[in-house]
């Protein structure tokens, strides 16, 4: 099925330690997105990616990193991870055409616990 | 700046009647705005959207409403359905912007 797929979907780190979430999409879609989703408060976006190649940072960038491997994958690395990481991690990806043509696709979330 | 807001966080209805969801921006350079219906457990998921220069747009079930002379935005689900127990989460995308800003999230719950 065409979507947006987010790996592993529940995590569970000590602090300090490091991980990466993956996420893909087969939707040919130029733009990307990282959120995080904290219990009672709305979505806000960590990381994203305009295109291919570029980066910017969003509302919560600090504690994470995003690599854009190539059209398809937008990966998230956690370097040090400390309990107010913990969240449910949500990525995205928008297509430059179609309808809607801002909506987002997003994947089913992983989520992450910081113990 | 820019922000985008709700005014209940909880909506409780009767099976079949009809919800109204509302939601304020405060950009009003805003250009589009999208509703989505986060399930539990799941992603959010495209329900309607709307451009500036519109007032209304209906889909299946749903109408958004928008008014841009106090910047409000609603939702409006008609004949309301246990299916729609949901978090629905407004979102604005700012002209020239590439990304959007979501509302906190009104949890719509559905009563027999």
């Amino acid at each position: 099925n065409a979507g947006v797929t987010q790996t592993p979907k529940f995590q569970v780190l000590k602090t300090g330690q490091s991980m990466t979430l993956q996420c893909a999409q087969d939707m040919n879609h130029n733009s990307m997105y990282w959120y995080r989703q904290d219990p009672g408060m709305g979505l806000r976006l960590i990381y994203y990616s305009a295109s291919e190649g570029t980066t910017d940072k969003g509302e919560v960038p600090n504690g994470y990193n995003v690599s854009r491997l190539n059209k398809r994958e937008f990966s998230l690395r956690l370097e040090s991870a400390a309990p107010s990481q913990t969240s449910v991690y949500f990525c995205a990806s928008r297509g430059g055409q179609g309808t809607p043509p801002y909506g987002y696709t997003f994947g089913s979330g992983t989520r992450l616990t910081v113990v | 700046g820019e922000s985008v807001g709700l005014h209940l966080p909880t909506l409780s209805v009767q099976e079949g009647d009809n919800s109204i969801i509302n939601c304020a921006y405060s950009n009003s350079a805003s250009d589009y705005f999208i509703w989505y219906k986060q399930e539990s457990g799941k992603g959010p998921q495209f329900i309607i959207d709307i451009r500036s220069n519109m007032d209304k747009r209906q889909g299946q079930r749903v109408t958004v409403l928008l008014n841009k002379t106090v910047k409000h935005l609603s939702l409006q689900i008609a004949a309301t359905q246990p299916g729609d127990s949901a978090v629905y989460f407004c979102a604005e995308k700012i002209q020239g912007a590439q990304k959007l800003v979501f509302g906190q999230g009104t949890r719509l719950t559905i009563n027999p």
